[in-house]
C-alpha cells in the first residue's frame, strides 16, 4: 500500500513571501519515484519534478526548490519570493511498480494562494 | 505539438445514460491514465493501460469501462452504475513522468 499526505490544505501567502508546501509518503519498496505537479485554474496539471527513490540531493530550479529526506519520507516543495502566478493547487505523487508499471498515487493537493 | 487532447472540455449526464469521455495522444506513450478529481479529494485512479488491448482496474473503477484499441486513444466510458459521475477526469499518458490532458468536467442533469 502506498500514500501521499499533503497535510496543508490552502496556504495564503502575501507576494514575495517564501512558502514551504510539504509531501509525507509511505511506502515498502525500495525503488519508488516522488513527483510535484502545479495546477493551474485551467485544469491542466504541469510536472514540476521527478526524483527516484536513490537520489536525495536535493534540487533548486530558480524560485522552486525541492528537499528529499528518506528518512523522515519527506519531499518539500518551496518556493522563494512567490509570485501572484504561483496560485494554484499544488499535488505531490508517489510511484511505485504495481504489476510491472510505475502508477502514481496522488497526494489531495494544498491551494496555495498569493495575494498582490 | 505533441500533447494530449481531450474532448469535450463540458460534458452532461442525463440519469441512466452513458456518456464517454475521449482522451487522444500523439506522444507516442504506451502507458495510458485515467484519473478522477473530486474537490479536495487529490486524483484517484479509474484505469490505466500499458499497452494496446490491455488495461487494468484502478482503485475507483466500478462503473467505469475502458478500451485500448489504438496506441493513441483510450476512451473511458461513465456507465449509469456510477451513481456520483460528476467530477473532473484527467487523461495522462507517461514516459518517464505523467502528461495530464487538460480535462472534462462531467455533470449530471
Amino acid at each position: 500500500a502506498q500514500k501521499v499526505t499533503q497535510a496543508q490544505t490552502e496556504i495564503s501567502v502575501v507576494e514575495k513571501e517564501d512558502v514551504t508546501l510539504d509531501c509525507v509518503y509511505e511506502t515498502r519498496d525500495t525503488t519508488y519515484y516522488l513527483f510535484w505537479y502545479k495546477q493551474p485554474p485551467s485544469g491542466e496539471l504541469v510536472f514540476l519534478i521527478r526524483r527516484n527513490s536513490f537520489d536525495e540531493q536535493n534540487e533548486i530550479s530558480g524560485r522552486y526548490s525541492w528537499n528529499f529526506q528518506k528518512s523522515t519520507s519527506s519531499f518539500n516543495f518551496t518556493i522563494t519570493a512567490s509570485q501572484v502566478v504561483d496560485s494554484a493547487v499544488y499535488f505531490c505523487a508517489l510511484s511505485e511498480e504495481r504489476r510491472g508499471s510505475y502508477i502514481p498515487t496522488f497526494g489531495r493537493g494544498t491551494s496555495l494562494i498569493v495575494h498582490p | 505539438d505533441g500533447g494530449i487532447t481531450q474532448s469535450p472540455k463540458y460534458l452532461f449526464r442525463k440519469e441512466g445514460q452513458n456518456v464517454t469521455l475521449s482522451c487522444e495522444q500523439n506522444l507516442n506513450h504506451d502507458a495510458m491514465y485515467w484519473y478522477r478529481q473530486d474537490p479536495g479529494q487529490g486524483l484517484r485512479l479509474i484505469y490505466y493501460s500499458q499497452i494496446v488491448n490491455d488495461f487494468q482496474k484502478g482503485d475507483i473503477a466500478e462503473g467505469y469501462s475502458v478500451s485500448r484499441e489504438k496506441k493513441e486513444s483510450f476512451p473511458l466510458t461513465v456507465t449509469s452504475a456510477q451513481k456520483n459521475p460528476t467530477a473532473f477526469y484527467l487523461c495522462a499518458s507517461r514516459n518517464e513522468k505523467l502528461f495530464f490532458g487538460s480535462g472534462t468536467q462531467l455533470s449530471v442533469l
